[in-house]
């Protein structure tokens, strides 16, 4: 595709339900990176993929959050047992390669209401 | 604690007004990255600073990495309704395989 896209744009759930966010990076990106942005806030950083491992899991904010990244290409954000302050914009972006300044694209997002 | 940190939070200008908002750390960083994003979209990249204290300039705007590669700031000169939005300062401090994190921000309103 042209950019990265997620899906869904919007997710509305209720508390305590599992929710999946998928990702699908520009074709040929090695490096995929998440996002978590409160209303009118900067970017809280979650974890980074290089290829499909992730050796930086530490801004991930419980354990009810995991992410995978398979074949090097599509990631999915699992929020187990959501709760309401789970309630946020996830973004994803992807980048060419690993080098510090790499430009990174960013899909739209994925708007999630706990309800 | 934040890593970066942005100021002002929020600038609100009439249209014609110069401006300069600053992205400051206490960490030194291998590379400077300022964005822009606009209400339901994600952060567009406008530039990338890796060397102290250069200067790069993207029409209105002008971008400064401090010398000693722990600040940056963003000057818009003129600014337009166009420029509006949330202008984010991101970094990475490692050379290479190291995640990018961002600043908290500087909401800007320019008023026609």
């Amino acid at each position: 595709g042209a950019g990265v896209s997620q899906s869904p744009s919007n997710k509305v759930t209720e508390k305590g339900k599992d929710v999946e966010l998928r990702c699908d990076p520009i074709s040929g990106h090695t490096a995929l990176y998440w996002y978590r942005q409160s209303l009118g806030q900067g970017l809280e950083f979650l974890i980074y993929f290089q290829g499909n491992s992730a050796p930086d899991k530490s801004g991930l904010p419980s354990d009810r959050f995991s992410a995978e990244r398979t074949g090097g290409s599509v990631s999915t954000l699992t929020i187990q047992r959501t709760q309401q302050e789970d309630s946020a914009v996830y973004l994803c972006a992807s980048s060419l390669g690993y080098r510090a300044g790499e430009k990174l694209f960013f899909g739209s997002g994925t708007q999630l209401s706990v309800l | 604690t934040q890593l970066l940190e942005q100021s002002p939070q929020f600038l609100s200008i009439q249209e014609g007004e110069n401006l300069t908002v600053y992205c400051n750390s206490s960490s030194v960083f291998s590379s400077l990255q300022w964005y822009r994003q606009e209400p339901g979209e994600g952060p567009v990249l406008l530039v990338t600073v890796v060397t102290g204290g250069e200067v790069k300039k993207l029409k209105r705007l002008t971008f400064q990495f401090g010398d000693a590669r722990k600040d940056s700031s963003l000057h818009i000169t003129a600014a337009q309704p166009g420029d509006t939005g949330l202008y984010l300062c991101a970094g990475a401090r490692k050379t290479s395989y190291d995640k990018v994190i961002f600043g908290p921000g500087t909401s800007l309103s320019v008023i026609p």
